[in-house]
């Protein structure tokens, strides 16, 4: 069964710092996703990613948020300056003829 | 008006129940996905329709394309039954997929 990963599983981390969240697609795919959940709130699409540019992204992706695909594998989401309210599970996807989503990584600011 | 409605928003059943979970979406779409999600933790993907009915063990999706609807029916539920099933429409092959506010299900032995 192909497998989307995801690291870390849980970070904590102080206001104002950044935070880079990292997911491992499957290696066939070429569509990637960022999604988060808020504690007790439906899933919410960050950001879409193809050929090495964002194919679309939702309001809640401003400009403390960025995506990337260093080398060829990871697909990372980075927040540059992390507010209280970014705290959240967020969830990698990729797609080929299905979505694959990975276990989440739970960011908790404090 | 939501994009995706579901219906109930939760539902406890007794093990051993037939148990419905609604969908019904307002956009053009080329594939509906039901996915589950337990608690705390992450989203597997169970169907993904275009058209008629699925089923995997005791898990059946079907599609109404024309209406817009979809079901998820689980026979014969047990405890380990028990998350949250999201409907996800997706307009096209490889775009977003567009989550549904969930359905909660409990099961109780």
């Amino acid at each position: 069964e192909p497998e989307v990963t995801q690291t870390p599983s849980h970070q904590v981390t102080q206001m104002g710092q950044e935070v880079i969240l990292r997911c491992v697609p499957i290696s066939n795919h070429l569509y990637f996703y960022w999604y988060r959940q808020i504690l007790g709130q439906k899933v919410e699409f960050l950001v879409s990613f193809y050929n090495n540019e964002i194919s679309e992204k939702s309001e809640i992706f401003d400009d403390q948020f960025s995506v990337e695909r260093p080398d060829g594998s990871n697909f990372t989401l980075k927040i540059r300056s992390t507010k209280l309210e970014d705290s959240a599970m967020y969830f990698c996807a990729s797609g080929g003829n299905t979505i694959y989503f990975g276990e989440g990584s739970w960011l908790t600011v404090v | 008006k939501n994009e995706v409605e579901q219906s109930p928003q939760n539902l406890t059943a007794q093990e051993g129940e037939f148990i419905t979970i609604n969908c019904s979406y307002s956009v053009g779409i080329s594939a509906l996905h039901w996915l589950q999600q337990h608690p705390g933790g992450g989203i597997v993907s169970l169907f993904m329709l275009s058209s008629g009915k699925k089923k995997h063990g005791r898990l059946i999706a079907t599609i109404n394309i024309q209406e817009k609807h979809s079901s998820l029916h689980i026979t014969a539920s047990h405890p380990r039954d028990s998350a949250v099933y999201i409907c996800a429409p997706q307009k096209t092959s490889y775009d977003k997929v567009i989550f549904g506010p969930g359905t909660s299900l409990s099961v109780i032995p």
